[in-house]
């Protein structure tokens, strides 16, 4: 059991809203916070944003104008909608599991978004 | 927002020799209400999702080896493998988590000469 795992398309095409979804498996959603991060291919790790379990959300300025993330705690899951996605978009997405104390101790696998038409 | 600058940003070091990766923030991380540095340390293999090694500058997550060291404060940090070994070769990188928006540094390539 996989105790985070990334899923949605893996192709977006330009303009259009990448939706992922994270599973948080082996432990409850709720009491944490959550977070998305990105790395373009071969590129260094960017933040995108956090989730409370009760929804409440801080995300990176340079995404905010375009980012929603949701939880949903009867499904123990969590969400991230990029809207208007452009090539730059494309990038391995990573959901992650924020320790009590604000550091990021649990990744996900990662998944590959690929923007193109 | 807060730079992460590291350095250098790759570094060839040989089998059993010591390897020191800096990370320098373009302010303070440090919280004076606790005297702690909000400062992560991670490593990230090929084709895998990044690990966390450490976190408060300098507590060593559970199960890291010991040769992994994390030593700082304030704006100036430092992570040091003792001895390094083959499975050592990844990607470092540093995290600051003392404020929004949380951010990294671009990352140490770090490889067995």
């Amino acid at each position: 059991q996989v105790p985070l795992q990334e899923s949605g398309p893996g192709l977006v095409k330009p303009s259009e809203t990448l939706s992922l979804t994270c599973t948080v498996s082996g432990g409850s959603i709720s009491s944490r916070y959550w977070s998305w991060i990105r790395q373009p291919p071969g590129k260094g790790l960017e933040w995108i944003g956090y989730i409370y379990y009760t929804g409440k959300t801080n995300y990176s300025p340079s995404l905010r104008s375009r980012v929603t993330m949701s939880v949903d705690t009867s499904k123990n899951q969590f969400s991230l909608k990029l809207t208007s996605v452009t090539a730059a978009d494309t990038a391995v997405y990573y959901c992650a599991r924020i320790g009590g104390t604000g550091y990021i101790d649990l990744w996900g696998r990662g998944t590959l978004v690929t923007v193109s038409s | 927002d807060i730079v992460m600058t590291q350095s250098p940003d790759s570094l060839a070091v040989s089998l059993g020799e010591r390897a020191t990766i800096n990370c320098k923030s373009s302010q303070s991380v440090l919280y004076s209400s606790n005297n702690k540095s909000y400062l992560a340390w991670y490593q990230q293999k090929a084709g895998q999702p990044p690990k966390l090694l450490i976190y408060w500058a300098s507590t060593r997550e559970s199960g890291v080896p010991d040769r992994f060291n994390g030593s700082g404060s304030g704006t100036d940090f430092t992570l040091t493998i003792s001895s390094l070994q083959a499975e050592d070769v990844a990607v470092y990188y540093c995290l600051q988590y003392y404020t929004n928006p949380r951010t990294f540094g671009q990352g140490t390539k770090l490889e067995i000469k």
